[in-house]
Formats: structure tokens, C-alpha cells, sequence
């Protein structure tokens, strides 16, 4: 099973709303990222956990938000979003950090209205 | 620095093979990659190659690195209109040891005509 799953497809939020994106994986891996990728652009690497510790905060704002609560999932808290972070989030893994292969999730399509 | 350039647009023809180039700046790369991604879906990785390999081929798919001119390129035989997508190569560096994050180049959209 080579599956990264995320939850939900599509999330439509106002500015004031405060959502979750979810991540989950069950190959065992112990790095898990998210990424931010804007239409015709390549995915931008926004935070790194490594065996459930945030590795990597790529100077995100704050109104984003990791958790791991364990190995096998990550989430992404919004919170007070504005209309410019409308984008696809892709949620990663690996077997251990910075490990040569990323498995890609489908991505969430987000918009901010 | 780090760069990964690739070009933005590419067209075949069904059938006929279709070669996608990037190139990279930093000569401490040491895993290249392809990933594809079909619209409104997330990446899947194709392949990768170890930078001290000249080629890796995996059925259609054949790469070929020139570690001199830090030239990476994506050979698919046989084009099919179910290979449309965009494509992106990528790299890592070494970090005493250990990969850093990669780092993607624009990506290349292939159009496969029927």
C-alpha cells in the first residue's frame, strides 16, 4: 500500500472560518510534509515532521497551523485564511526524513472566499 | 544556488516518443527525479536516478543524466494520450549524508494529439 490519503477533496472557507485538512498514511513512514502548490506552479514545501516532531517550518504564517498526533497522520489547522491562499495542499511521505522518495497525496483544492 | 530549469510546453503525437530536458545549477545533486501530475490530482513519483548513473530505463520510461552538462532528461516511448500531464523534475542535494528537500523545476506540460 503506497497510498498517502487526504481529506477533505475540495473545502470552500470564508476568512473568518477556522478548518482542518487532513493527512493520513499507513506505509510506516516516519516524515510526513505539506506543500502548497498554486495553479501552474511547483509544489512549495511549507513544513517537515520527522518522527512526529515539526523538522521543517518554511517561515509559513502563522494562521497555518501542523499537528502530528502520530505517525501515521498530519494535519493542517486554518485559521483567519485570506483570498491568496486559495491553492492545492499536498500532503507527502517518506520512510524517514529527507529519504529520496516522497509519496504524494491527491491534494486538497482549497478557496478562500 | 539551486535551480531546476525545464521547459514549460511540449507536443507529440500518439505513438511517437516524446523527450522532456531539464537542467540543474548545483553540482551537488544527488538524486534526480520525474514526477507526473495529471490535472487536479497530487504528484506520482515516475522515477529517479542516483547522480553517479548515466541512464535507469523502466519500461516506457528511460532516463538519462550528463552529470558534466547538468542535463537530466525523460525519454517516453510510445506516447500515449493518457501520459498528458504535467511533468516535473527535481532534485536533492547531499547534506553530509543525508537528502535535503526537494526542489522542483517549473514543470513541463506534455500534449499528446491523437
Amino acid at each position: 500500500d503506497t497510498e498517502v490519503i487526504q481529506t477533505p477533496k475540495h473545502l470552500v472557507m470564508g476568512m473568518t472560518n477556522k478548518k482542518s485538512l487532513k493527512c493520513e498514511q499507513h506505509m510506516g513512514h516516519r516524515a510526513m510534509y505539506w506543500y502548497k502548490q498554486k495553479a501552474k506552479k511547483p509544489p512549495e514545501l511549507m513544513f517537515v515532521y520527522s518522527y512526529e516532531k515539526l523538522s521543517i517550518n518554511e517561515s509559513v504564517p502563522s494562521r497555518f497551523s501542523p499537528e502530528c498526533p502520530n505517525s501515521s497522520l498530519l494535519n493542517l489547522h486554518l485559521h483567519a485564511l485570506q483570498p491568496e491562499d486559495s491553492a492545492l495542499y499536498l500532503c507527502a511521505s517518506s520512510h524517514g526524513p529527507r529519504n529520496y522518495e516522497q509519496y504524494f497525496g491527491p491534494g486538497t483544492r482549497l478557496t478562500v472566499t | 544556488g539551486e535551480d531546476v530549469e525545464q521547459s514549460l510546453f511540449l507536443s507529440v503525437r500518439e505513438g511517437d516518443s516524446s523527450v522532456i530536458n531539464c537542467t540543474y545549477t548545483d553540482s551537488s545533486s544527488t538524486y534526480l527525479y520525474w514526477y507526473k501530475q495529471e490535472p487536479g490530482a497530487g504528484l506520482q513519483l515516475l522515477t529517479y536516478i542516483f547522480s553517479n548513473m548515466d541512464m535507469k530505463q523502466d519500461q516506457r520510461l528511460t532516463v538519462l543524466l550528463n552529470k558534466k552538462d547538468k542535463h537530466l532528461s525523460l525519454r517516453i516511448a510510445d506516447t500515449q494520450t493518457g501520459d498528458s500531464a504535467i511533468y516535473f523534475c527535481a532534485e536533492t542535494l547531499d547534506y553530509g549524508g543525508s537528502q535535503g528537500n526537494l526542489i522542483f523545476g517549473k514543470g513541463t506540460k506534455l500534449s499528446v494529439k491523437p
